[in-house]
């Protein structure tokens, strides 16, 4: 499809429960990335991926972030034992190329976790 | 501090009149883009320069890339209420795939 397609929109967990995050990126596009939106709009990079191989996974929180895109399957960013200050809106956008200069990104409409 | 300052955070204006946003920084970047987001969705690309002194115009919507392309701007003229929305600056420092966003300026055109 033309649109990036991300499941659910909204996800509440408890402090200390798991939550998954769900990402269908555009047919054809090779790179997959992960952005964190806090409060204030600031969007904060997590990892990225080409085609089903990490990237850059620079702005991961290793402890308990984790993240997959396997070939057939919704990429996929898990948190563990979610924390109060994890609340935010999660992102994924696609790109046909490395550092979508010429082309840009395509942007989910985002999932919303709220941590309680 | 963030790599790439926007200003102004906040901007409200009537319908009909002109503005300017502004992205700063003293890196130099590759390209940058700029988004408009919506309440509720992602970012949508409103345009990419690469070129240093580059210019882009897109219907009332003026881009334009720094000679030294470390700054970029974005002009709307006579603005409208379908305008509203957050606008963000996003930048390729060359140094990995990622893009680097400004804190964004929210802006809102009164009818």
């Amino acid at each position: 499809g033309e649109e990036v397609a991300q499941t659910p929109k909204h996800l509440v967990r408890g402090e200390g429960q798991k939550a998954k995050l769900y990402c269908a990126p555009i047919k054809g596009h090779s790179y997959v990335f992960w952005y964190q939106q806090v409060l204030k709009n600031e969007f904060k990079f997590l990892i990225s991926f080409q085609n089903e191989n990490v990237f850059d996974e620079t702005g991961m929180p290793k402890e308990r972030f984790s993240a997959k895109c396997l070939p057939n399957s919704p990429c996929s960013l898990e948190i563990q034992a979610t924390k109060l200050e994890d609340s935010a809106v999660y992102f994924c956008a696609s790109s046909q190329e490395r550092q979508g200069a010429s082309y840009g990104y395509t942007f989910g409409s985002g999932t919303r976790l709220t941590v309680v | 501090t963030q790599l790439l300052e926007q200003s102004p955070q906040f901007l409200s204006i009537q319908e009909g009149e002109n503005l300017t946003v502004y992205c700063n920084s003293s890196s130099v970047f590759s390209s940058l883009q700029w988004y408009r987001q919506e309440p509720g969705e992602g970012p949508v690309l409103l345009v990419t320069v690469v070129t240093g002194g580059e210019v882009k115009k897109l219907k009332r919507l003026t881009f334009q890339f720094g000679d030294a392309r470390k700054d970029s701007s974005l002009h709307i003229t006579a603005a409208q209420p379908g305008d509203t929305g957050l606008y963000l600056c996003a930048g390729d420092l060359g140094a990995g795939n990622m893009l680097t966003f400004g804190g964004g300026t929210r802006l809102m055109v009164k009818p």
